[in-house]
């Protein structure tokens, strides 16, 4: 089945720091998706990208759809301890979200 | 409005047992998913339902089954319980399915965690 690679595995930054992780495919994705996880609790989504090249915010992230369909990164600005967490980069080609691809996740430490 | 909830939070089975992982939106959402996430790893699809009376395999159906009870509830059950089954499983739901739009966006409940021994 279809593939995602995501990297870092993990991340260990200072507090201000800016944060940069990225997923990577081999089969090309209409949609591109990322979630935040805090422990304990479920996914929540952050970002989603609909078009290849389109770059959108949500305040301090930054998402982008790569033009080739097969990638995206997600930027962290200034980052603060409440980023803590696992993000993950998640792709889909049919017309239904629920069927997505999900990278096996970053996790991110926030030192302060 | 509670969103998607779950029940139960934990559960411990032994192998062999049978148990029903339930899970309701009060968001009047269409689409209802079964999810699991296994230590260091992504979701993983195991069922979902398109619409009220639907129902479909995801990428790992084997050893589960579900129904989608009415709009709101959609429960997932293991007849015969596995170690390789111990996992955290997550309820999700979405609006529609177009695939292009905000409606696509997916909502997760706070998971059940399973150990099976």
């Amino acid at each position: 089945g279809q593939q995602l690679n995501q990297s870092p595995q993990s991340m260990f930054i200072q507090e201000g720091e800016d944060v940069s992780m990225n997923c990577t495919s081999s089969s090309i994705f209409n949609t591109w998706l990322w979630y935040k996880q805090d422990p304990g609790e479920g996914p929540v989504l952050l970002i989603a990208l609909y078009k290849a090249g389109e770059l959108t915010s949500n305040g301090r992230l930054t998402a982008q759809f790569g033009i080739t369909r097969k990638d995206s990164f997600l930027n962290i600005s200034a980052s603060i301890p409440s980023d803590v967490g696992i993000y993950f980069c998640a792709g889909h080609r049919t017309l239904n979200a629920g069927k997505s691809t999900f990278g096996d996740g970053t996790t991110l430490t926030v030192k302060p | 409005n509670a969103g998607v909830t779950q029940t139960p939070k934990f559960q411990v089975l032994k192998t062999g047992q049978s148990m029903t992982l339930q899970c309701a939106q009060d968001m009047n959402h269409n689409s209802m998913y079964w999810y699991r996430q296994d230590p260091g790893m992504g979701l993983r699809l195991i069922y979902y339902s398109a619409s009220e009376g639907t129902t479909d395999k995801g990428e790992v159906p084997n050893g589960y089954n579900v129904s989608r009870l009415n709009k709101r509830e959609f429960s997932l059950r293991l007849e015969s319980a596995a170690p390789s089954q111990t996992s955290v499983y997550f309820c999700a739901s979405t609006l529609g399915t177009s695939g292009t739009s905000s409606t696509d966006t997916q909502y997760f409940g706070p998971g059940t965690r399973l150990t099976v021994l």
